[in-house]
């Protein structure tokens, strides 16, 4: 069965930085690309990084360039969201989700979602 | 990019049809057909229901469908179930390895 837990989250006041992990299992991780999707209360979903198989390729949605990082560990079935910066609007629920192709290209879908872990950006 | 559009609400009762819209542009869902569908409840991780515009993964009945016409996709539920009641969410590619949602709507069945 595939899973992916995610974890990290809780309460950063503006300015600061905190790292997000997504344990993965039942399913060949280094196999495929991976993604973050986050929800701000009220909102709706918004897609932010993805990374491919090997970690060697990734790209972002212009609401994080510059300020969060993707990254993965093959070797710890492990993506990871390094962010920084951290603003008020980045207050949401984050997901970490899963391709179905090695690459970022083609099937622009996520057929796994976790849980989500919980942001909370305020002074 | 802008979000999708979609209605804020739709309701049905048992038995019915219901269609819920996502409008984007010529850069998104008008561009390519790449668009997929998001079942999901309160306390869960989103659940894929449909993807490639019209494609039902394995496991999802066959009372989901989808459908594009220009820049608007579209999500069609036959024979509503009570069990169908959930935030629906669109999603386009819209180029450069980017994907964008719609605002979600959600489903009440009477």
């Amino acid at each position: 069965e595939v899973q992916l837990l995610e974890s990290g989250g809780g309460l950063v006041q503006p300015g600061g930085s905190l790292r997000l992990s997504c344990g993965a299992s039942g399913f060949m991780f280094n196999n495929y690309a991976m993604s973050w999707v986050r929800q701000a209360p009220g909102k709706g979903l918004e897609w932010l990084s993805v990374i491919n198989n090997d970690g060697t390729s990734t790209y972002y949605a212009d609401s994080v360039k510059g300020r969060f990082t993707i990254s993965r560990d093959n070797s710890r079935n492990t993506l990871y969201l390094q962010m920084n910066s951290l603003r008020t609007e980045d207050t949401a629920l984050y997901y970490c989700v899963k391709r179905t192709r090695p690459s970022m290209t083609f099937a622009y879908y996520f057929d796994y979602w976790g849980q989500g872990t919980l942001v909370t950006v305020s002074s | 990019q802008s979000a999708l559009t979609q209605p804020r609400s739709v309701s049905g009762s048992p038995g019915q049809s219901v269609t819920i819209s996502c409008t984007g542009t010529n850069n998104d869902i008008g561009r390519y057909n790449f668009v997929s569908w998001y079942q999901h409840r309160p306390g869960e991780g989103p659940r894929l229901i449909i993807y490639d515009v019209s494609k039902r993964p394995s496991g999802v009945p066959d009372h989901f469908s989808g459908s594009k016409s220009g820049n608007t996709a579209s999500l069609t539920i036959s024979g509503l179930q009570t069990d169908d009641e959930a935030d629906y969410s669109c999603c386009s590619f819209a180029g450069n390895y980017t994907l964008i949602f719609g605002g979600g709507t959600k489903l009440t069945v009477l």
